[in-house]
């Protein structure tokens, strides 16, 4: 298996629901990424996990919890969200940690439309 | 942190034509050099990339070049085709900072090529 995959493909949400995306990924890859990208925009990075642990949370508010399960898994749990965090959510993998070396490919899955009503 | 520029946000070529976009970087420590390719509604997907102890790379009909000393990329598209027609985005792998390395994009162009 060489792809990252998401689901769900699109979710519609109200501001008062709970809800989780779901990432895997099968190619032994140890980095995993969560980005958010707005239209007609670059993706935006929210987090990375590096051997399961957190590495980075770029400042994104709480109501997106990351979670690592295990190597393959990466979840993003939804609370309590807003109308302006309807985007796309994509998750990326690479085969290393950014920090261990700064020349690994980051492949994308096809990501999560998020509409919040 | 890492600061990317892209160049132009737009871009309408004739098929068979050559499209070429350029970007800058602000990090003299970066050293890897995504370009990504996002048709609408699809995923961003690797379409080439350059490291630095490299100058120029190509891959078909596209090609990248890295000048490290003035801190500037470009993807090079040649004989482009309809479906060439998409966003492109480039990147620079820096150190953000918070103890690792990460992805910094551009804006992104918008290429079309007219049949």
């Amino acid at each position: 298996d060489t792809e990252v995959t998401q689901t769900p493909k699109h979710l519609v949400m109200g501001m008062t629901n709970k809800k989780s995306l779901k990432c895997e990924q099968h190619m032994g890859h140890r980095a995993m990424y969560w980005y958010k990208q707005k239209a007609k925009k670059p993706p935006e990075l929210m987090f990375v996990y590096s051997y399961e642990k957190l590495s980075i949370n770029e400042s994104v508010p709480s109501r997106f919890s990351p979670e690592c399960p295990n190597s393959s898994l990466l979840n993003l749990h939804l609370h309590a969200l807003q109308p302006e965090d309807s985007a796309l959510y994509l998750c990326a993998s690479s085969s290393k940690p950014s920090g261990r070396s700064s020349y690994n490919e980051q492949f994308f899955g096809p990501g999560t439309r998020l509409t919040v009503l | 942190g890492e600061n990317v520029e892209q160049h132009p946000s737009t871009l309408s070529v004739q098929e068979g034509d050559s499209a070429v976009i350029k970007c800058t970087y602000s990090d003299s420590a970066s050293n890897y050099f995504p370009w990504y390719k996002q048709e609408l509604g699809k995923r961003p997907q690797l379409i080439i990339d350059i490291r630095s102890n490299v100058g120029e790379k190509k891959d078909q009909r596209i090609a990248v070049t890295l000048n490290k000393t003035a801190k500037h990329f470009s993807l090079h598209i040649t004989e482009t085709q309809p479906e060439d027609s998409a966003v492109y985005f480039c990147a620079a792998m820096g150190f953000s900072g918070a103890g690792s390395y990460q992805l910094t994009f551009g804006k992104g162009t918008k290429l079309s090529v007219i049949p």
